[in-house]
């Protein structure tokens, strides 16, 4: 069975101080690991995929990497509007379905 | 762009009562999923549609649940008889073949 875990639930952030949240992962064979971020009230927006270990991908003060086990999403210098909540999800190969872990709630303070 | 469309946003029923959600997803996509989010459980998927056609519904919690997709701009998640414990919000998602699902806003369901 597919199992997504994400570290720390919360984090706490002054603005401009930057840190990483953690998606650690086990699956049979991995197609896709998946970022997205949801605001209160809202459903969760795509950010990333990543595809193999190594792989990394940029958006604005976001940088996800990925290893065999794990993928990090680095925020840089975060600002107040960076606050919400990022889910990772898995794509086990030959399957259309996500498993998602239940995320990490991130608030920048300014 | 029209992104997915969900429908109630908010639902607030009596335990016992029937609950239809809603969902128009985006035009072109091929795969429809719904799926429930708590805050104990997280992200759930319920059921997933390829071409209109259940794939995968390992999800869905009971028989009081069911779903369909009569055609490929419109799917329903039904709840008869509700239950308080079936309080949560449902997204419904869609995608292109192996492309990134994109999500509706949800509808928050409240079971009294």
């Amino acid at each position: 069975e597919d199992q997504v875990t994400q570290s720390p639930e919360a984090l706490r952030l002054q603005e401009g101080e930057s840190s990483s949240l953690n998606c650690s992962y086990t699956v049979s064979g991995l197609r896709g690991l998946f970022w997205y971020r949801q605001d209160p009230g809202k459903g969760p927006e795509f950010l990333f995929t990543l595809y193999s270990a190594g792989e990394e991908k940029e958006k604005e003060r976001l940088k996800a990497t990925l290893t065999k086990k794990e993928s990090f999403l680095h925020i840089t210098a975060p600002k107040p509007e960076d606050s919400a909540t990022y889910l990772c999800a898995v794509q086990a190969t030959g399957y259309s379905t996500l498993t998602f872990g239940k995320g990490t709630m991130l608030l920048v303070s300014p | 762009d029209a992104g997915v469309i969900q429908s109630p946003r908010h639902e607030v029923t009596e335990m016992g009562q029937e609950v239809t959600l809603r969902c128009k997803p985006i035009s072109g996509h091929n795969s429809l999923f719904w799926y429930r989010q708590t805050m104990m459980r997280g992200l759930e998927l319920l059921i997933y549609f390829n071409n209109n056609v259940p794939i995968d519904d390992s999800g869905m919690p009971e028989d009081r649940f069911s779903a369909k997709m009569p055609n490929a701009s419109f799917s329903t998640l039904k709840i008869q008889p509700s239950e308080p414990r079936d309080s949560a919000v449902y997204f419904c998602a869609s995608s292109q073949r192996a492309q990134p699902q994109h999500f509706g806003d949800g509808t928050r369901l409240s079971i009294l």
